[in-house]
């Protein structure tokens, strides 16, 4: 089955600073990649995805790069603000296949003002 | 997006007993899923609710231990049984709408087992 690892498991940095997150995946089948922020109590909440037929993907602040032949994917924060702290789940799944998706295992982030 | 509520949000349930979590979603979805995740954690799957059928339970999960329905598009049921301490956990329902990407997910029911 797929195996996603993601780093680094905490993540502190100055507010304004840029924070990058990184998952591998296993499964060459994997051909979707979201992006969830979860805050404290809260719910974890879709904030980017990418597709396979897609290298890089930006919303705003938030971008995602995806590197198929090396099998990893990067969330890229610029500009972080205190509300950005907060724990990111990255995941990868065979979107029309059999879809269930494989988590990391979270990214604290902390962003000090 | 989907408008996702579960009941009840939170419970503290006494060793033995049983408790039945509700998920209502606002429009059909294709695909509903029941997750665990302890205090720190990640999310494990616990299984897919199948709309008219059996759920389909992930490795280390029975469906002695851990009932689902879904009678319709719209709903599921999770129950947890024969609850020990060790059930204590956040229990999230989550949806994919047609289309089979975004997924979603329900506010949680946050349960104590003592």
């Amino acid at each position: 089955g797929e195996n996603v690892e993601q780093h680094p498991s905490t993540l502190s940095v100055q507010e304004g600073d840029s924070a990058v997150i990184k998952c591998t995946y296993s499964d060459s089948a994997s051909n979707y990649f979201p992006w969830y922020k979860q805050e404290l109590g809260k719910r974890p909440q879709l904030i980017i995805d990418i597709r396979s037929n897609v290298g890089e993907k930006k919303d705003q602040r938030i971008a995602v790069t995806l590197n198929k032949t090396a099998k990893h994917f990067s969330l890229h924060i610029t500009e972080t603000q205190p509300e950005d702290s907060a724990v990111y789940f990255c995941a990868a799944s065979e979107a029309g296949g059999s879809y269930i998706p494989t988590f990391g295992r979270g990214t604290s982030l902390i962003v000090h003002p | 997006s989907a408008v996702i509520s579960q009941k009840p949000s939170r419970d503290i349930c006494q060793r033995g007993t049983s408790l039945t979590i509700q998920c209502q979603v606002d429009s059909q979805v294709t695909m509903m899923f029941w997750y665990r995740q302890q205090p720190g954690q990640s999310l494990t799957l616990i299984a897919t609710a199948n709309q008219g059928s059996e759920a389909t339970y992930e490795s280390g999960f029975v469906i002695d231990k851990f009932p689902i329905s879904r009678p319709n598009l719209t709903f599921s049921t999770l129950t947890v049984s024969n609850m020990s301490p060790e059930d204590s956990s956040i229990y999230l329902c989550s949806v994919v709408r047609g289309g089979g990407y975004e997924q979603y997910f329900g506010p949680g029911t946050r349960l104590t087992v003592t």
